[in-house]
């Protein structure tokens, strides 16, 4: 089946500092890739939906200039958590898919990328 | 308010015994239903995928059932595990709206030996 990776699995920064995280289709092309984030004990929550080569669309609530989103090929896209705070430290998961935009069963996940910032 | 409420939030059963978690959805327009196993400190993994003319779907041990109409949609498990004891999502994904999915609050099933 699919496979879609994440880079790095855990990372622990200090506050202030930027964070990179990776999501990568291994076997497949991915037109749109999806960013979520979890708190513990919480579900899954939209972060932003990036389509290759244009601009993220982000969720509500969401800033778009701390969590930057770039999508720059069908197979690669990366999340950075600019300026990290304690609070941003999270269970981050990416998604992608590999049909047709809006395409209904071709959403793989990421095995996700703990972040803990102190 | 797109909003999907699932029950037990939490369960707990013995090895080998059966269980059913439920999920009602209040999500328009409707594509289709998923349910996903997520592991402590791991992605989500799709278990089944039903569309709303579908009424049921099993892989393995699991089987879905879907209710259109009353927006009902239930996950039994047959013949627990202990690798079983994981969070399970249920999740509709909104029609034209780009492949975005709501989730669930998910049930944390824990099978004991």
């Amino acid at each position: 089946g699919a496979v879609v990776s994440q880079h790095p699995s855990r990372v622990i920064c200090k506050s202030g500092t930027s964070v990179k995280i990776e999501c990568r289709s291994l076997d497949f092309q991915a037109t749109t890739m999806f960013w979520y984030r979890q708190f513990p004990k919480q579900s899954l929550m939209l972060m932003a939906t990036s389509n290759e080569g244009s601009k993220a669309t982000y969720e509500q609530g969401v800033e778009k200039d701390k969590f930057l989103i770039n999508h720059a090929s069908l197979t690669l896209s990366t999340l950075t958590v600019t300026s990290a705070h304690p609070e941003d430290s999270s269970f981050y998961i990416c998604s992608a898919d590999g049909g047709k935009r809006g395409a209904t069963d071709t959403q793989y996940f990421g095995p996700g990328t703990r972040l803990t910032v102190l | 308010k797109n909003q999907v409420e699932q029950s037990p939030q939490s369960l707990i059963i013995l090895e080998g015994k059966n269980c059913t978690l439920q999920c009602n959805y209040t999500v328009s327009p409707f594509s289709n239903l998923r349910w996903y196993k997520q592991d402590t400190g791991r992605g989500p993994v799709s278990l089944t995928i039903m569309t709303f003319s579908e009424n049921t779907k099993s892989n393995g041990r699991y089987t879905a059932t879907l209710d259109a109409d009353t927006k009902q949609s239930s996950l039994h498990i047959t013949a627990s595990q202990l690798s079983d004891s994981a969070s399970y999502i249920c999740v509709p994904l909104l029609r034209d709206q780009g492949g975005k999915l709501i989730f669930g609050q998910g049930t944390e099933l824990s099978v004991k030996p």
